[in-house]
């Protein structure tokens, strides 16, 4: 049973547009949240989280959004560059604890 | 720092075969977990040892999964027998503490023919 669900494997998005990746999950006791960004042969980079305690968090062109009450959360790339292009994951855990649920991932690719 | 290092990059074996990977984590950090990474899967975390002892293996798909950690600077995760469902990529990652960013090595692929 997938506790942390993107349900978009891919997306295209136009150089300079917004980039908006999408996750669920089901777990209510989550409450801190990452995403990491994965190009072809390389580990898996933390990009940016978010505590439950916000809903909003951002860092330069990226910005995650939490709405725990539909259990999602997103991230925004704006402006999106063709460097963004990778796999991106969103990933959870539970206060004090080590262990993370990673989801499916989403391929971004930006189109120059 | 090296970060996260993983060996062999790729390996390639016969079904049957004993595979063994190798992960050395950053120096200073106490946990250390194995992952592996399917398209239909995405990341599943197959285990995760804090201070050298293992904590949660419940990930660990079968009997002929295996994973120890013999000191601060050295795991390995070995599969015997290895099977072609056994193909993915396996990363390995380390931490300073819970609720702190995991660092990724570079993965291991492996292709079981």
């Amino acid at each position: 049973d997938q506790q942390v669900k993107q349900n978009s494997p891919s997306l295209s998005v136009q150089e300079g547009r917004i980039s908006i990746l999408n996750c669920d999950y089901t777990n209510s006791m989550f409450d801190y949240f990452l995403w990491y960004k994965k190009y072809p042969a390389e580990g898996p980079t933390f990009l940016i989280s978010i505590s439950s305690i916000k809903d909003k968090n951002e860092d330069g062109r990226f910005t995650v959004f939490l709405n725990k009450s539909a259990k999602h959360l997103s991230l925004h790339i704006v402006p999106s560059q063709p460097g963004d292009s990778a796999v991106y994951f969103c990933a959870a855990s539970s206060s004090g604890t080590y262990k993370y649920i990673f989801g499916t991932g989403t391929r971004l690719k930006v189109l120059a | 720092d090296a970060g996260v290092i993983q060996s062999p990059r790729h390996e390639v074996t016969e079904m049957g075969q004993e595979v063994t990977l190798r992960c050395k984590p950053i120096s200073g950090h106490n946990s250390l977990f194995w992952y592996r990474q399917t398209m239909m899967r995405g990341l599943e975390l197959l285990i995760y040892f804090n201070n050298n002892v293992p904590i949660d293996d419940s990930g660990m798909p079968e009997d002929r999964f295996s994973a120890k950690m013999p000191n601060a600077s050295f795991s390995t995760l070995k599969i015997q027998p290895s099977e072609p469902r056994d193909s993915a990529v396996y990363f390995c990652a380390s931490t300073g503490g819970a609720g702190y960013e995991q660092y990724f090595g570079p993965g291991t692929r492996l292709t079981v023919t």
